[in-house]
């Protein structure tokens, strides 16, 4: 299953709402997760299950959608949020994940 | 606290293997499936197979059948991805990642192929 997110990179402001997508080739339900990376270090459990906040993670983070289309929004954005996102599918096997969206500072 | 811990970098030689381990505390390792997933330089975070804590069955992608091996030492709650056969092109950073919805990761480790 192939997802592809959009967009590949976008500049923002902190306090802007930020809304990044992601689309899998196939019906893949609510099996998407969200993750967060930080340069030089692993990627870190934004959301799961398309919508569920993982625990400890700000509730400025949300995610929405099912089957193909799939959207992760970042309320206001604060200055530790800049990194680059990733969506996972984890539905079937092999689990792969989108090409990520970098978050700079404009 | 709930964490994984991975080996050091590593660096190799085209053709060699490497083998890099995960060890888990803070929680039933047997209890869980541990996913490995390597990001080479500037690429997208890649899926490379998963291992069963409790059995020891695998999953491994297609891409790596014949050259990935995961193993797990249930006494040590530690799980280890080898790789065969390293070309230049598995220069990466391996992480190892717990259950089903990825989630905690280790730091990574760095494997460089390079002649």
């Amino acid at each position: 299953i192939q997802l592809t997110q959009s967009p590949s990179s976008l500049s923002a402001s902190v306090g802007d709402r930020v809304t990044i997508t992601c689309r899998a080739s196939q019906d893949i339900n609510s099996f998407l997760a969200w993750y967060q990376q930080n340069p030089g270090k692993a990627p870190k459990l934004l959301i799961y299950a398309a919508s569920t906040l993982q625990s400890g993670v700000p509730s400025r983070f949300s995610g929405s959608g099912s089957g193909t289309d799939f959207t992760l929004t970042i309320s206001s954005l604060q200055p530790e949020d800049f990194a680059t996102y990733y969506c996972q599918q984890v539905n079937s096997y092999p689990r792969t994940f989108g090409q990520g969206t970098k978050v700079e500072i404009k | 606290q709930v964490q994984l811990v991975q080996t050091g970098a590593e660096v190799k030689k085209p053709g060699a293997s490497v083998k890099v381990s995960c060890k888990a505390s803070g929680f039933t390792f047997s209890n869980y499936g541990v996913h490995w997933v390597r990001q080479a330089p500037g690429e997208r975070l890649e899926w490379m197979g998963w291992i069963n804590a409790d059995n020891g069955n695998t999953k491994e992608s297609q891409k790596f059948q014949d050259r990935l091996i995961l193993t797990k030492d249930t006494s040590a709650s530690t799980v280890y991805m080898e790789l065969r056969s390293l070309r230049s092109e598995d220069t990466a950073v391996y992480f190892c990642a717990m259950t089903f919805w990825f989630d905690p990761w280790g730091q990574g480790t760095l494997v460089t192929v390079s002649s």
